[in-house]
């Protein structure tokens, strides 16, 4: 069992869509979060969330909005695509935010804007 | 402001030998490091994870060890094999916020 998928794994679009990232994870965890990786492969938070808190990379575009509809799902919603929003976005999730927090990922979505 | 830093950003190595990669930060104000292996075009694994009052954690062939007052972390793979050759990442989880903070990563190479 897949502990924390993504789908779909890639997504080809135009600019202007508006399109969604599905993140579920099956171990319990209580806080959930999206990482954008750039094409030098550097990671960067977007998001995290638990059931009490969102917090926002204040450098995220508003154009992007994380939706939990329950502990185990975290989707990312992207309005107006633009040529920079192609990337490789991971959620990941984690039990804790402490020193015991260890994060576990998923596999990655592959965005390509055309 | 958290800085991690990771070097070398690329190493080839042949099959069997020792090595060392390194991971330094600028605020010892962690909670914890994670090691993470990235294989091209794959997701992101968890390899080891050292706990901010732990010096360091093994795994197998892997042994991860922090220095939380100098700031550096050090992953250390013993007889290294052409199946351990991957993008390493470490990243700190600093105790502001909820956040993972990244390096760049080491791209390892083991040649058969």
């Amino acid at each position: 069992d897949t502990a924390v998928s993504q789908t779909p794994k890639y997504l080809v679009t135009q600019m202007g869509n508006d399109k969604s990232i599905k993140c579920e994870q099956n171990l319990g965890h209580d806080t959930m979060y999206w990482y954008k990786q750039d094409s030098k492969k550097f990671l960067k938070i977007m998001f995290s969330y638990n059931n009490k808190e969102l917090i926002i990379n204040e450098t995220v575009p508003n154009r992007f909005s994380p939706k939990s509809p329950d502990k185990a799902h975290l989707n990312l919603h992207i309005n107006s695509l633009e040529l920079g929003d192609s990337a490789v976005y991971f959620c990941a999730s984690s039990q804790a935010i402490g020193a015991f927090a260890e994060a576990f990922f998923g596999q990655g979505t592959r965005l390509t804007v055309v | 402001k958290q800085e991690v830093t990771q070097i070398p950003a690329a190493l080839s190595v042949p099959e069997g030998e020792n090595l060392v990669l390194n991971c330094s930060f600028t605020d010892s104000a962690i909670y914890n490091l994670q090691w993470f292996r990235q294989d091209p075009g794959k997701g992101l694994t968890s390899l080891l994870l050292i706990q901010s009052s732990q010096r360091e954690q093994t795994s197998g062939r892997l042994n991860a060890s922090l220095d939380k007052s100098s700031g550096r972390s050090t992953l250390y793979i013993a007889a290294s094999q052409p199946g351990d050759s991957a993008t390493y990442l470490c990243a700190v989880r600093a105790d502001s916020n909820y956040q993972l903070i990244w390096g760049a990563g080491t791209k390892l190479i083991i040649k058969p």
